[in-house]
């Protein structure tokens, strides 16, 4: 069973850049599958930011790619997320996620706020 | 992007009484080398991160029971909740993996007990 955990930290001045880190166990990166990140603002719906292949390929929500960066580290069997220039509208709960097409496995979930 | 659209926004049903949730695809999820759709299903409680209930547009995910069912095809799609339990109170989401890796969901549809 894949089971995934985020941390990072849970406060981001505005301007700043949000990093977060999924920890993938139960399942070698490596073996395939895309690994990415969903965000869920507060009493709003699931957005899915970003995708990664083991091979380091990457796959961005076209409204957010400009300020997002994601990354494998398979020696750690782990990913990460990078939103740079942060405002309030960032503020979520930000999921990692395993995906197999559909989102198969979720992390249980971070909240990120942003405020000064 | 494929624009994926549910409803309704949110819906109250009596304990035992069917739930039925819509989704649409601004374009056909379904694949025609293989015969699927791929569209996705999933159930959010409060304070939980989502759970897959149906993949391919109709295949219940292992535990999940089975007063739970999904249909359609092409770009309509339902979520079918037969004899709702209290335990069903939740937020329920489609999802489409056509485009996949890029994904898109749709907006939501709270299902509450009348």
């Amino acid at each position: 069973q894949v089971q995934l955990q985020e941390s990072g930290p849970g406060l981001v001045k505005p301007s700043e850049t949000l990093s977060l880190t999924c920890a993938v166990s139960g399942y070698s990166i490596s073996s395939g599958n895309y690994w990415g990140w969903i965000r869920q603002p507060p009493g709003k719906g699931l957005e899915w930011i970003a995708n990664i292949y083991h091979s380091g390929s990457t796959y961005y929500n076209t409204s957010l790619k400009s300020r997002v960066t994601i990354s494998v580290d398979t020696s750690k069997n782990q990913f990460s997320l990078k939103l740079s220039s942060v405002t309030a509208a960032d503020t979520a709960v930000y999921y990692c996620a395993s995906f197999e097409g559909y989102a198969a496995y979720w992390g249980q979930g971070t909240l990120v706020t942003v405020s000064s | 992007d494929i624009v994926m659209t549910q409803s309704p926004d949110s819906l109250a049903v009596s304990l035992g009484e069917r739930a039925t949730i819509n989704c649409k695809s601004s374009q056909s999820l379904l694949y025609s080398s293989n015969s699927k759709n791929y569209l996705a299903w999933f159930q959010q409680k409060p304070g939980q991160p989502p759970k897959l209930l149906i993949s391919w547009a109709s295949t219940r995910e292992s535990g999940v029971p089975d007063r739970f069912s999904g249909s359609g095809s092409g770009t309509d799609f339902t979520l079918t909740i037969n004899s709702l339990q209290a335990e069903d109170v939740a937020v329920y989401y489609c999802q489409q993996y056509y485009n996949t890796p890029a994904l898109t969901f749709g907006g939501g549809t709270k299902v509450e007990i009348k």
